[in-house]
């Protein structure tokens, strides 16, 4: 089936660790995203991705990198530079930006 | 900048009845506008796009419109079944860095059997 595969589904951090996010699609789409969700909150773009070897900060982009070396994988890693990285991760994906967007089922993301 | 905003916060409503759900936005310069229906602890599933040039999209018991000019789009759920339960959230795509989206915080959605 088509779609877009995050894991881990639950992944604790501790304090100075640096843990990363993984998101794969198999949508052949072009553009990839990476948004986080707190409660009681809207999503908050991190890092986008356009296009492969290429990416952009998004609004709160500090504390995370990114890279994308392949169109269908598009990691996401939480530094320890983060200081408040408890949150839940959502990836996405479209085939541009006039099209729908396409969300994986998240990672929820606990520092202990 | 772009701000969106979903009124009420929460609602709950009997089965069976038809409802509206709101979303404005500040700035109607966008590219175009998704509805999306969020279950507990999962990803987000895309219900609607409507692209700015168009007024409404019909999916099943579910319309949604566009008044680009007010900055307003509403949700139509049709015969509402308990199996609507979920957050619902708008978002709209920006025409300036055309890669955003711009979410509201969503309408917590509780159907009554």
């Amino acid at each position: 089936d088509g779609g877009i595969t995050q894991s881990p589904k639950y992944l604790f951090r501790k304090e100075g660790q640096n843990v990363t996010l993984s998101c794969e699609q198999n949508l052949n789409h072009d553009a990839m995203y990476w948004y986080r969700q707190d409660p009681g909150q809207g999503l908050r773009l991190i890092y986008y991705s356009q296009i492969v070897n290429d990416f952009q900060k998004g609004d709160i982009a500090e504390g995370y990198s990114v890279s994308r070396e392949k169109k269908e994988s598009f990691p996401l890693t939480v530094t320890s530079a983060q200081k408040n990285p408890t949150a839940f991760y959502l990836c996405a994906s479209s085939v541009g930006a006039g099209n729908t967007i396409y969300f994986g089922e998240g990672s929820w993301l606990t520092v202990v | 900048k772009q701000e969106v905003t979903q009124i009420p916060a929460a609602l709950s409503v009997p089965e069976g009845e038809n409802l509206v759900l709101n979303c404005s936005f500040t700035d109607s310069a966008i590219y175009n506008l998704q509805w999306f229906r969020q279950d507990p602890g999962k990803g987000l599933t895309s219900l609607l796009l409507i692209q700015s040039s168009q007024r409404e999209q019909t999916s099943g018991r579910l319309n949604a419109s566009l008044d680009k000019s007010s900055g307003r789009s509403t949700l139509y759920i049709a015969a509402s079944q308990p199996g609507d339960s979920a957050t619902y959230l708008c978002a709209v795509r920006l025409i300036q860095g055309a890669q955003k989206l711009v979410f509201g915080q969503g309408t917590r959605l509780t159907i009554n059997p």
